[in-house]
């Protein structure tokens, strides 16, 4: 079982609609969450975090989390086609520092 | 504000060579990660540095080392070079504590023929 896991996609959606993204993690006592953007042939970005149970809101984007499930997600609201890249998914251990990233789910939002 | 920067954007190499990464955190941060994204295994954790000792180390061979320097800049360094270290290095840095937010510059792109 891999650490962190996401669909790899791609996931479409037209232009407008709610982009759902989600994301497992396999250690129970993980406590930091991270969503970055990667536009092809650039670094990561970080658009949210998230280390307690429940929704956090920035602009079009929404993180949740829901710990006893193990499971993190990102919700876009009216997707944009800027929004089409890869999205990854980001967990840091009990023991801090070093975040393990899942393969990233490519998003293409049509216009 | 600056973000994070690295250098050189692309580096090409030669198998058996050594490779210098180099990278410069965002002001105010100490912690210094390095990431391998290569293609098709996503982004591997290398290395952590904070205050000038390495913190934690990711599954990777002992010929990828590094160190950080008293203004917190840090360098990666690769010995004997393999065809399978071609990849796009990242450096990402935070604050102290080591469970903040972590940014990432923009990269080298390191090609090993």
């Amino acid at each position: 079982q891999k650490e962190v896991e996401q669909n790899s996609g791609p996931l479409s959606v037209p232009e407008g609609a709610i982009a759902s993204l989600n994301c497992t993690y396999s250690d129970r006592g993980s406590q930091s969450f991270f969503w970055y953007r990667q536009y092809s042939g650039k670094s990561p970005e970080l658009i949210m975090f998230i280390y307690s149970n429940g929704d956090k809101e920035d602009g079009r984007f929404t993180a949740q989390l829901n710990k006893a499930s193990q499971y993190v997600s990102l919700l876009i609201r009216d997707s944009q086609p800027s929004d089409s890249a890869t999205y990854l998914c980001a967990v840091r251990g009990r023991w801090g520092g070093k975040l393990i990233f899942g393969q990233g789910t490519e998003l293409s939002v049509k216009p | 504000e600056a973000g994070v920067t690295q250098s050189p954007t692309h580096l090409i190499k030669t198998r058996g060579q050594q490779a210098t990464l180099r990278c410069s955190p965002i002001s105010g941060h100490t912690s210094v990660y390095w990431y391998q994204q290569a293609l098709g295994l996503g982004l591997q954790f290398l290395l952590w540095y904070d205050e000038g000792e390495e913190r934690n180390r990711g599954n990777f061979p002992p010929r990828f080392s590094g160190r950080q320097f008293p203004n917190y800049s840090s360098e990666l360094n690769v010995n004997a070079l393999e065809l399978e270290d071609s990849a796009l290095y990242l450096c990402a840095s935070s604050l102290p504590t080591g469970d903040s937010e972590q940014y990432f510059g923009p990269g080298t792109r390191l090609t090993v023929t």
